[in-house]
């Protein structure tokens, strides 16, 4: 039962142009969602994250957009730089209950100079 | 700061070996967690400790140990090691329960 979910594998962009990397979930219960950016050969980074509370963060080009009625988040990188290019996971957090912190299994991003 | 280090970083075992995985953060985070990353499932959570002498299973903690003897280390232990756990495992820490901060890695192949 994959909770969290990242339907698309991989997604090329050309540069200056805008990335929306998406991810769906299924639990209700969670109360925290993050986006993290993995390059090769190296463990992953924080990049944003967003309550349950709330429905938009933003921190310089990337913005995250939560829509809880369907149980949906999207990462939008404005404009997209090669230095973008990297795996990007979705991951959500549920800390009321049974503790679950729970990463989808990732979209790879090329972007395109 | 070195930030979360992770020791070794490839390991070759054979089935039915034993080996301990170090990870050690310099940051006085409270939480530490093990995770494990195979092609196209994603980061899953082994264990975590949410403090010194604190431990708790995650998503896939079979065949694995786990000890907080210090709040800087965690550390990840295979008792009899199995041609499944062959992975990329991941250690991280976070000072609170949002964002963590993840190693390097280390690349395990058990034969």
């Amino acid at each position: 039962d994959q909770q969290v979910k990242q339907n698309s594998p991989s997604l090329s962009v050309q540069e200056g142009r805008i990335s929306i990397l998406n991810c769906d979930y299924t639990n209700s219960m969670f109360d925290y969602f993050l986006w993290y950016k993995k390059y090769p050969a190296e463990g992953p980074t924080f990049l944003i994250s967003i309550s349950s509370i709330k429905d938009k963060n933003e921190d310089g080009r990337f913005t995250v957009f939560l829509n809880k009625s369907a149980k949906h988040l999207s990462l939008h990188i404005v404009p997209s730089q090669p230095g973008d290019s990297a795996v990007y996971f979705c991951a959500a957090l549920q800390t009321s209950g049974t503790y679950k912190y729970i990463f989808g299994t990732g979209t790879r991003l090329k972007v395109l100079a | 700061n070195a930030g979360v280090t992770q020791t070794p970083k490839f390991r070759v075992l054979k089935t039915g070996q034993s080996m301990t995985l170090l990870c050690a953060q310099d940051m006085n985070h409270e939480y530490m967690y093990w995770y494990r990353q195979d092609p196209g499932m994603g980061l899953r959570l082994i264990h975590y400790s949410v403090g010194e002498g604190t431990t708790a299973k995650g998503e896939v903690p079979d065949g694995y140990n786990v000890s907080r003897l210090k709040k800087q280390n965690f550390l990840l232990g295979l008792e009899s090691a199995a041609p499944s756990q062959t992975s990329v495992y991941f250690c991280a820490s976070s000072p609170q329960k949002e964002t963590q901060y993840f190693g390097p890695g280390t690349r395990l192949l058990v034969l």
